[in-house]
């Protein structure tokens, strides 16, 4: 079974840091695009950013409310995607998904982090 | 960054009924990298369409994805009772952005 599963959400304060897991099952990890999609609580879909496989370079590519403060990254040995949150701010409180693929066929169901003193 | 507008916001139908659902970009979409989402309360979303009008494994044939350059449309044939929730379009040829969104309720 196709799966990926999130891990890592949790409180923490403005100005801090999380990381966030993504455990993908079922299909070759290693050839995939790997991306993070947030909604905030009653709110729409928001596209955090991407890595690409290591025959793309490992690109990534970040939206510009997270760009300088949130890093991706990919272990391919453990079939797992990361999603590193630097100075966190109380609007980056969302549900965060892992995705794969540009169109995105398969979807976690979702860590929720809050940030909030 | 393209903008994706969707319309209208809210969409209110009785099941059986024919839903057309509209997705605007700021900018033509390369290669028709569209894609479609149905989302419900509490759950991931979930892949309808991609290129346009390509459906996704497993959706029903009632869903249908048209249109290229700046104009795009979702239609449900006829709508059944599951169908009733939030629909969102998404661009992936120049990074990726979504619409907001088209909440389809039951009237």
């Amino acid at each position: 079974e196709v799966q990926l599963v999130e891990s890592g959400g949790g409180l923490v304060q403005p100005g801090g840091s999380l990381k966030l897991s993504c455990a993908a099952s079922g299909f070759t990890f290693s050839g995939s695009a790997m991306h993070w999609v947030r909604q905030a609580s009653g709110k729409g879909l928001e596209w955090v950013g991407r890595i690409r496989s290591k025959v793309n370079s490992y690109a990534t590519a970040y939206a510009a409310s997270v760009k300088g403060r949130f890093t991706i990254s990919r272990d391919d040995s453990k079939n797992t995607a990361y999603l590193q949150m630097n100075s966190l701010k109380t609007e980056d409180t969302a549900v965060y998904y892992c995705t794969r693929r540009d169109g995105m066929d398969v979807w976690g169901q979702g860590t929720t982090v809050t940030v909030s003193s | 960054e393209i903008v994706l507008t969707q319309s209208p916001g809210t969409l209110s139908l009785s099941p059986g009924e024919r839903a057309t659902l509209s997705c605007r970009a700021s900018q033509s979409i390369s290669s028709s990298y569209l894609a479609w989402y149905q989302q419900k309360p509490g759950q991931a979303p979930r892949l309808l369409i991609y290129g346009a009008s390509s459906r996704a494994t497993g959706i029903p044939d009632r869903f249908s994805g048209s249109g290229s350059g700046t104009d795009f449309t979702l239609t449900i044939s006829r709508l059944e009772p599951e169908d009733f929730a939030v629909y969102y379009c998404q661009q992936y040829g120049s990074l990726q952005t979504f619409g907001q969104g088209t909440k389809v309720e039951i009237k």
